[in-house]
């Protein structure tokens, strides 16, 4: 099973708000509520910051939000900072596990 | 508090068989709900679910990998065990376990991850 679709690379200023997409199909992210959003810094281990597929837990900032329409996940993050720049990973429950997406690099400009 | 720690060879030779050892606290895979998963990435490269373990011993298999894991665990002595075999450079990686619960999949908490390079 091929990885969800992210874009590569996302970027924007401080202050600014951007979304990140994930695309899959009715098999995973169509197909359940468990999407899971995960950011990682380099050299680090991820971190989860959205489970099910809108909730933070506890002590991830409420600048990070997330939507699901159809087969296609969002992420995003508002009030842009510089501590945001890092690799994010979205992640969907599969009838077998989980599948995680390619991930996309946010740079802070 | 939920920490784990992965322990395996920083180094491997190809064909050879990789175990890792998942070292975990603050929970019991003998509770109702609770399981351990395995992820690995390759340098450079994106995050790869590879396999889970839940309490009641069900697992799950990355399926284009099904055929080279094994999963395992050992209650009393908090340890989820990996083996994959064949290993080839293309498996070189870092290689994290994770907690999760049924249902949702999500992964809470991580290991800090192993590093595993394969090579002759």
């Amino acid at each position: 099973q091929s990885a969800l679709s992210q874009p590569a690379s996302v970027s924007g200023s401080p202050g600014q708000s951007i979304t990140i997409s994930c695309t899959g199909s009715g098999s995973d992210v169509g197909g359940y509520k468990y999407i899971s959003w995960y950011q990682q810094y380099t050299g680090q281990a991820p971190k989860l910051i959205i489970y099910d597929v809108t909730n933070r837990p506890s002590g991830v900032s409420k600048r990070f939000s997330a939507s699901k329409s159809g087969t296609t996940a969002s992420l995003t993050i508002s009030g842009l900072q510089a501590e945001d720049e890092a690799d994010y990973y979205c992640c969907s429950f599969i009838a077998i596990g989980v599948l995680f997406g390619g991930g996309t690099k946010v740079t802070v400009l | 508090q939920i920490t784990l720690k992965e322990f395996g060879p920083p180094l491997v030779k190809p064909t050879q068989t990789l175990t890792l050892t998942c070292n975990f606290s603050g929970f019991s895979l003998s509770t109702s709900g609770e399981g351990v998963g395995w992820i690995r990435q390759p340098p450079g490269k994106a995050l790869e679910w590879l396999a889970l373990i839940y309490w009641d011993e069900v697992h799950r298999y990355s399926l284009p990998l099904r055929s080279r894991l094994n999963i395992a665990k050992d209650t009393s002595k908090n340890e989820v065990v990996l083996t994959m075999t064949n290993m080839d450079p293309a498996d070189t990686a870092t290689y994290f376990c994770a907690h999760t619960r049924s249902g949702s999949l999500d992964f809470g908490y991580w290991g800090p991850g192993a590093r595993v390079t394969v090579s002759s």
